[in-house]
């Protein structure tokens, strides 16, 4: 199994809303990642994962808030959202942190926050 | 800040002819990697080119790297309808070992059957 998986793949929320992204992976990777990207700009990492551990939070607001629950899965817990959060969420897993790693990436999940 | 800048933005060609897309960067790098991405969708992994290559291949993708003038080609070869999408190149820190991936702002290929 070489498929990292998001659910749900799209999600309308109010900025009152509390609402939460799921991310898989069965390749026993020990490495997963957020992204955030808006419309035709490239990616941009929010958090890094390492063997189910916080490894890098480049300044993301607290209103994104990352949860690792086991080494398969990769949740991402959105509360008080605002319209300019809208975008496309992907997420992506690579065998270890590091260099030489090749990462992975799920289809994303489209995020409209109203 | 974005370290990878592609060009051209966007590139429109016939199926079969050849599509080059350039990348540079400005600090230095452990490796270069380019990956596709169909419309709004997740990417896929093309190719890692090390700094210490100069030239890659897979199938009908060929990958240079020029450390000295800091830049990147990918070149697909008798392109297809199937190859419609947006490629970026993303670098990975030299003297880093977070594996933070920086991407470039993308080139949008359309292949016109």
């Amino acid at each position: 199994d070489t498929e990292v998986t998001q659910t749900p793949k799209h999600l309308v929320m109010g900025m009152t809303n509390k609402k939460s992204l799921k991310c898989e992976q069965h390749m026993g990777h020990r490495a997963m990642y957020w992204y955030k990207q808006k419309a035709k700009k490239p990616p941009e990492l929010m958090f890094v994962y390492s063997y189910e551990k916080l490894s890098i939070n480049e300044s993301v607001p607290s209103r994104f808030s990352p949860e690792c629950p086991n080494s398969s899965l990769l949740n991402l817990h959105l509360h008080a959202l605002q319209p300019e959060d809208s975008a496309l969420y992907l997420c992506a897993s690579s065998q270890e942190q590091g260099v030489r790693n090749e990462q992975f990436f799920g289809p994303g999940t489209r995020l409209t926050v109203l | 800040s974005q370290q990878g800048e592609e060009d051209p933005q966007a590139l429109s060609i016939q199926e079969g002819e050849n599509a080059t897309m350039n990348c540079s960067y400005k600090t230095s790098i452990n490796n270069l990697q380019w990956y596709r991405q169909n419309s709004g969708r997740g990417l896929v992994h093309l190719i890692l080119i090390r700094s210490n290559e100069r030239e890659k291949h897979s199938g009908r993708l060929r990958v240079t790297l020029d450390t000295s003038k800091k830049s990147s080609s990918l070149l697909i070869t008798a392109s297809r309808a199937a190859d419609t999408a947006s490629y970026f190149c993303a670098t990975v820190h030299g003297s880093s070992n977070t594996g933070k991936l920086i991407f470039g702002q993308g080139t949008t290929l359309q292949v016109k059957p």
